[in-house]
């Protein structure tokens, strides 16, 4: 059964620290790997992965894909509360419906 | 920018009602989702829709129905609220090809059955 895992669940940080969030895959077909933040309502997209080892960065934000261990980490360096959120990671399969299988996401909190 | 739209933002229903969701986006997008999303399950596809009136059923599907008359407009129906569907359902739309920005989620709609 195709899944996604996210880890941890949730983190407490204080501003200024760094955190790592792990994502790792089983995905039939499997074809990308996003990553969204989520606040009090929509996600919003912060990236899609479909080579391996190449980073991603947006910001103080940056992701790269490991497809020989099937997983992704998503970076946060100088932590801010405005980072609070939770972060779902998500496996992109299928041909043309393009589906996404979710992981539970991360709950990160950061304390000022 | 793409928005999708999601017609209400709360809503409480009685059990045994038929409930309709709506879901707008105005970027042309051809595949549409229906999505549910509960603590500790994340979230989780009910039905998707990848032309009009084309549908396919997501990995939980029971309890729901979709229609697609239009290629901006797609509706999840309750036919039959129940208690275990009390949850955040959010929409979402991409093009068939995924696009580089990934899925467009609506604003979501926290449904309550009492």
């Amino acid at each position: 059964e195709d899944k996604v895992v996210q880890s941890p669940l949730s983190l407490v940080v204080h501003e200024g620290d760094t955190v790592t969030l792990n994502c790792s895959y089983e995905v039939t077909n499997f074809r990308s790997l996003l990553w969204y933040k989520q606040e009090k309502k929509a996600p919003t997209f912060l990236f899609m992965l479909t080579s391996s080892g190449i980073e991603k960065k947006s910001g103080r934000l940056s992701s790269i894909l490991d497809k020989k261990e099937l997983s992704s980490i998503l970076n946060i360096t100088a932590t801010q509360t405005g980072d609070s959120a939770i972060y779902l990671c998500a496996g992109g399969y299928g041909g043309a419906t393009n589906k996404l299988i979710f992981g539970t996401g991360t709950l990160l909190a950061v304390q000022p | 920018d793409v928005k999708v739209t999601q017609s209400s933002r709360y809503l409480v229903k009685r059990t045994g009602e038929k409930v309709f969701l709506e879901c707008v986006q105005d970027m042309d997008h051809e595949n549409m989702f229906w999505y549910r999303q509960d603590p500790g399950l994340g979230l989780r596809l009910i039905y998707f829709s990848y032309d009009v009136k084309m549908k396919e059923k997501g990995d939980i599907p029971e309890g729901y129905s979709v229609s697609r008359e239009k290629k901006e407009r797609f509706s999840l129906i309750l036919e039959s609220a129940s208690t275990n569907q009390t949850s955040m359902y959010l929409c979402a739309s991409t093009f068939v090809q995924g696009g580089r920005d990934g899925y467009t989620f609506g604003s979501g709609t926290r449904l309550t059955v009492v």
